[in-house]
């Protein structure tokens, strides 16, 4: 079993919707939780960290779950510029090395 | 600031050809990173170097090996190219500490012929 998992999409939604991914882990002793973003055939970079609290960024809402062992990233009001794969990212609780999942594509219409 | 700057950006190889990959970044980072990007594989971590003067080995290190130049500059080096190989490849760099936001560099996308 990957050790991070998400469904690859494609998610399709209009403009002003909302859209929320999940993303599974198998390491229950994992540390640190991201959602990176990658826009296509460039480079990926962090979106937001998530934490046990939950957080939010504007429009983005992550959320984890220990017990269940998921993380979640809600987008409100996408927008066209949104468009992209969100990569789930996973720190195991020892080493330098993430885990990538291998991300879920978004497209976001007019 | 640069960032993560890495070269170059395309290259192709005949199998058995060697080539470096170069990368270097500015934020006066500790870490850095060596990652491969395949279609529907997700990224895959080669080697990374902790600190500079430290390398240790990824999850997929078979066939590459890495030069921690200095605290700048971490090279990944293809001794002899086979198709397999044929990738994106992302260089990042973190401050350090393990659980610390890596930054990525803008890639380079191989094809081993």
């Amino acid at each position: 079993r990957k050790e991070v998992e998400q469904d690859p999409g494609p998610f399709n939604v209009p403009e002003g919707a909302t859209v929320a991914f999940n993303c599974t882990y198998s390491n229950s002793a994992s540390q640190s939780f991201f959602w990176y973003r990658q826009d296509c055939r460039k480079e990926p970079k962090l979106l937001m960290s998530v934490y046990s609290s939950g957080n939010e960024d504007g429009r983005f809402t992550a959320q984890l779950n220990r017990a269940s062992q998921y993380i979640s990233l809600l987008i409100r009001d996408s927008k066209l510029s949104d468009s992209a794969t969100y990569l789930c990212v996973v720190k195991p609780n020892s080493g330098y090395a993430l885990n990538f999942g291998k991300g879920t594509s978004l497209l976001v219409t007019p | 600031n640069a960032g993560v700057t890495q070269t170059p950006k395309f290259q192709v190889l005949k199998t058995g050809q060697s080539m470096t990959l170069q990368c270097a970044q500015d934020m006066n980072h500790n870490s850095m990173y060596w990652y491969r990007q395949d279609p529907g594989m997700g990224l895959r971590l080669i080697y990374y170097s902790a600190s500079e003067g430290t390398t240790d080995k990824g999850e997929v290190p078979n066939g590459y090996n890495v030069s921690r130049l200095n605290k700048r500059e971490f090279s990944l080096r293809l001794e002899s190219a086979a198709p397999s190989q044929t990738s994106v490849y992302f260089c990042a760099s973190s401050v350090g500490r393990a659980t610390d936001t890596q930054y990525f560099g803008p890639g380079t996308r191989l094809t081993v012929l």
